[in-house]
């Protein structure tokens, strides 16, 4: 049972470049979430979907976009990276809301921004 | 809008030893969270804890809650090697979303 997966898992963009993180789950969740990771800083909420079709900002949302593609995948897009984006990013997912039950995370993308 | 901080920033010890880490918040919340990170590893859950709870146990660790004072506690005893990790307290802000605190280093000595 792989659990969330996400690609690739190190990535080095130039400023200006696009691309996209891929996010699958096998464990038939609803719910999506795509977080960074700086050093020293909590995890920030960039994007969520609820549900499939259903797509939400979360605390950090500028320069980045989403697409809930079907119930496993939720991908990130970077149309176009800036410095500041240099980061980890994380996939995470969970059965129904998180009063009840608890994240799922993937092994993060390092992404650099040169 | 960071809502969890943990105490200590860091903290090392000898293995077989207690280590208690700390996690104050500022509003009131439905439940609190603990998740352990391996260096290079996604985040894996440990212990939720309600906030009718006041404590509650899982093997090695155990979890207190004190709405009062809005902290938290995670106590992991006999430490083990594997439990060097950062360990992070996250409440909930709504239904989807959580948030986060910066996070316990926490490193075993052999």
């Amino acid at each position: 049972n792989a659990g969330v997966t996400q690609t690739p898992k190190f990535q080095v963009l130039k400023t200006g470049q696009s691309m996209t993180l891929q996010c699958a789950q096998d464990m038939n969740h609803n719910s999506m979430y795509w977080y960074r990771q700086d050093p020293g800083m909590g995890l920030r909420l960039i994007y969520y979907s609820a549900s499939e079709g259903t797509t939400d900002k979360g605390e950090v949302p500028n320069g980045y976009n989403v697409s809930r593609l079907n119930k496993r995948e939720f991908s990130l897009r970077l149309e176009s990276a800036a410095p500041s984006q240099t980061s980890v990013y994380f996939c995470a997912s969970t059965g129904t809301a998180l009063g009840s039950l608890s994240l799922h995370f993937g092994n993060g993308t390092r992404l650099t921004v040169t | 809008s960071q809502q969890g901080e943990e105490d200590p920033q860091a903290l090392s010890i000898q293995e077989g030893e207690n280590a208690t880490m700390n996690c104050s918040y500022k509003t009131s919340i439905n439940n609190l969270q603990w998740y352990r990170q391996n260096s290079g590893r996604g985040l894996v859950h440990l212990i939720l804890i309600r906030s009718n709870e006041r404590e509650k146990h899982s093997g090695r660790l155990r979890v207190t809650l004190d709405t009062s004072k809005k902290s938290s506690s995670l106590l992991i005893t006999a430490s083990r090697a594997a439990d060097t990790a950062s360990y992070f307290c996250a409440t909930d802000l709504s239904n989807y979303q959580l948030i986060w605190g910066a996070g316990t280093k926490l490193i075993i000595k052999p």
